[in-house]
């Protein structure tokens, strides 16, 4: 069966600091693999998604960053943290072909103080 | 881009009632229609999805309409429960594509004992 890990599972950062949160999906090959933010705990806001290794779309435009350096690892960046990147970030996959069904990471709780 | 609009926000109900959550799209090439439940602090949990060749899918006390002519499907919960307390999201593949959803807003369902 698949699996979906992210971490850490909660950070506190101050502004203006850098950030690295990593995903990684087991149990499967050649996942799309997605970041979301969600804020105020409502609404899911896509960021990035990937369909292979170093292919990144960019749905909105910002301060963060995602990279996908193996099959299965997905990672948000960040150079410099805002208040506003505060919320819950959440990884989620999909698999490449026959499906759209997206399953979710246990996401990062990120607050930037 | 796709829009999907989700009603009500909030919706609360007695336990053992009815709870419908509908939600409208736009474009016409989407044909995949999931629902996720979030619970408080946790992720997005798939719960029903619909492709657009069927009309209804049931399963147990959940159960999701679609009308394709119309733009609009519908999650309905029978016999509802107070663990039926959550947000709920409505999701819409985005063109028709394998890889993309987008959400709804979210319904926060309150299931009172």
């Amino acid at each position: 069966s698949q699996t979906i890990h992210q971490w850490p599972a909660t950070l506190v950062q101050p502004v203006g600091s850098p950030l690295s949160l990593e995903c990684t999906v087991e149990g499967t090959s050649n996942p799309n693999l997605y970041w979301y933010r969600q804020a105020a705990g409502r609404g899911l806001q896509l960021l990035f998604y990937s369909v292979g290794i170093g292919q990144i779309s960019s749905e909105v435009p910002q301060n963060l960053s995602a990279s996908r350096p193996q099959d299965r690892q997905f990672i948000l960046s960040s150079k410099k943290l805002l208040l506003s990147d505060s919320g819950f970030y959440l990884c989620a996959w999909s698999r490449l072909a026959g499906g759209s069904e997206q399953y979710f990471g246990p996401g990062t709780r990120l607050t930037v103080t | 881009g796709e829009n999907v609009e989700q009603h009500p926000s909030t919706l609360s109900v007695q336990e053992g009632d009815s709870a419908v959550i509908k939600c409208t799209y736009s474009d016409s090439a989407s044909n995949y229609f999931p629902w996720y439940k979030q619970e408080l602090g946790k992720r997005p949990q798939l719960i029903i999805d619909i492709r657009s060749n069927v009309g209804e899918k049931k399963d147990q006390r959940i159960a999701v309409t679609l009308n394709k002519t119309a733009k609009h499907f519908s999650l309905h919960i029978t016999e509802t429960q107070p663990e039926d307390s959550a947000v709920y999201f409505c999701a819409v593949n985005s063109g028709g594509s394998n890889y993309k959803l987008t959400f709804g807003k979210g319904t926060l369902l309150t299931v009172n004992p």
